[in-house]
């Protein structure tokens, strides 16, 4: 089982609603990570938080708002979005540190379709 | 250049067969490989990861091949099972990129009884 849990499994949204998805990892972990994946694609990177403070932004749109509370949680909010945003979202973390800093655990991913 | 060409995108094998995937990388900075195996609905499971000092690593049925100068590994299932039916990404990623991972496009095994 993994120990990176994500909540809610499934969402489904209107074009104009706001809500959010979360995401907790007790591994110590000062890594965090959300990747968005369509079907049969790999995951794509969207934002990366080290120590709390996002290292990476992958360009994504301002209607997805990461958000890091503290070093276990991790959130995405969502507003606005379109259609072509129902994927798969994963969140994911990591050690920090050359031996062990590249080995990324994946949770079981939150589906959101937007209506 | 951060590319990572995986092969092929399908693959139908008998059990007992061996599964093969491959996957070649062109940076040189890469210095991080790690398979990944995702069943539908599941997000992705790390199954096996090398780094480029190693030519080879097995962990059960699961070997991973690691060719430096051919800038090439591959994952070897041996003895599949129809439990191994999945799809697999190989990936690699930069130690100073904050953990970035460049996936491959990912190979759908079906492994039939």
């Amino acid at each position: 089982d993994t120990e990176v849990t994500q909540t809610p499994k499934h969402l489904v949204m209107g074009m104009t609603n706001k809500k959010s998805l979360k995401c907790e990892q007790h591994m110590g972990h000062r890594a965090m990570y959300w990747y968005k994946q369509k079907a049969k694609k790999p995951p794509e990177l969207m934002f990366v938080y080290s120590y709390e403070k996002l290292s990476i932004n992958e360009s994504v749109p301002s209607r997805f708002s990461p958000e890091c509370p503290n070093s276990s949680l991790l959130n995405l909010h969502l507003h606005a979005l379109q259609p072509e945003d129902s994927a798969l979202y994963l969140c994911a973390s990591s050690q920090l540190g050359r031996i062990s800093g590249n080995t990324i655990y994946f949770g079981e991913g939150s589906w959101l379709t937007v209506v | 250049q951060q590319q990572v060409k995986q092969s092929p995108q399908s693959l139908i094998v008998q059990k007992g067969g061996i599964s093969i995937i491959n996957c070649a990388y062109e940076n040189t900075a890469f210095d991080y490989f790690p398979w990944y195996q995702q069943f539908p609905g599941k997000g992705p499971a790390l199954l096996i990861a090398i780094r480029p000092d190693v030519s080879e690593k097995k962990e059960g049925r699961f070997t991973i091949s690691f060719n430096k100068s051919a800038k090439q590994f591959s994952l070897h299932i041996m003895d599949s099972q129809p439990g191994d039916s999945a799809t697999y990404f190989c990936a690699a990623s930069v130690y100073n990129q904050g953990g970035k991972l460049i996936f491959g496009q990912g190979t759908e095994l079906s492994v039939k009884p």
